[in-house]
């Protein structure tokens, strides 16, 4: 199947810096991609949708100007955690939809994810 | 507003034995259920996805059902091995490409 990376898998960084975390899709070209945040023994939640080439879509709650959200490219896009904060330490998700997947409902390939602790 | 809860939150079973995992949601209008497993370290995998107008699908030693008046789903797993050991997550389509997700399963097979 289709594989989706994440870089980094974990982090670990000062409360009030920025953390940049990269999605990209290895073997397919991906027109949306999706980032998600799950806390220990939580459902994961979806917090943006993002297409190549345009603004990301934010769910309710999710603040974009704290989680910057950039697809500028057909294979990546990457998720800014800026001025982090303890609160946001967290598993970030990302999931990319294949371009060429049509009518395949649900054709989400998800990446392995990345550990974010904020000290 | 859908919610989708998995229980139980972590089962433990010997080697062999088959399973039951089970899913409930509270807005039967869903587009289709599916579910996922997760490892650690690694990225989510599809295992089965049931469309709104199924009532199971299978794959291997995996089944699942849909019951959508109901508000379930279940997964069976049959003669578990070690290697299934993981999280199972649940997850039902609303609209286009929204996913509501359980918080999952934690499945921990004994050798």
């Amino acid at each position: 199947g289709a594989v989706v990376s994440q870089h980094p898998s974990w982090v670990i960084c000062k409360s009030g810096t920025s953390v940049k975390i990269e999605c990209r899709s290895l073997d397919f070209q991906a027109t949306t991609m999706f980032w998600y945040r799950q806390f220990p023994k939580q459902s994961l939640m979806l917090m943006a949708t993002s297409n190549e080439g345009s603004k990301a879509t934010y769910e309710q709650g999710v603040e974009k100007d704290k989680f910057l959200i950039n697809h500028a490219s057909l294979t990546l896009s990457t998720l800014t955690v800026t001025s982090a904060h303890p609160e946001d330490s967290s598993f970030y998700i990302c999931s990319a939809r294949d371009k060429l997947a049509g009518n395949i409902e649900n054709e989400q390939f998800f990446g392995p994810g990345t550990r974010l602790t904020v000290l | 507003k859908q919610e989708v809860t998995q229980i139980p939150a972590a089962l433990s079973v010997p080697e062999g034995e088959n399973l039951v995992l089970n899913c409930s949601f509270t807005d039967s209008a869903i587009y289709n259920l599916q579910w996922f497993r997760q490892d650690p370290g690694k990225g989510l995998t599809s295992l089965l996805l049931i469309q709104s107008s199924q009532r199971e699908q299978t794959s291997g030693r995996l089944n699942a059902s849909l019951d959508k008046s109901s508000g379930r789903s279940t997964l069976y797993i049959a003669a578990s091995q070690p290697g299934d050991s993981a999280t199972y997550l649940c997850a039902v389509k609303k609209g286009n490409y929204q996913l509501i997700w359980g918080a999952g399963t934690k499945l921990i097979i004994k050798p």
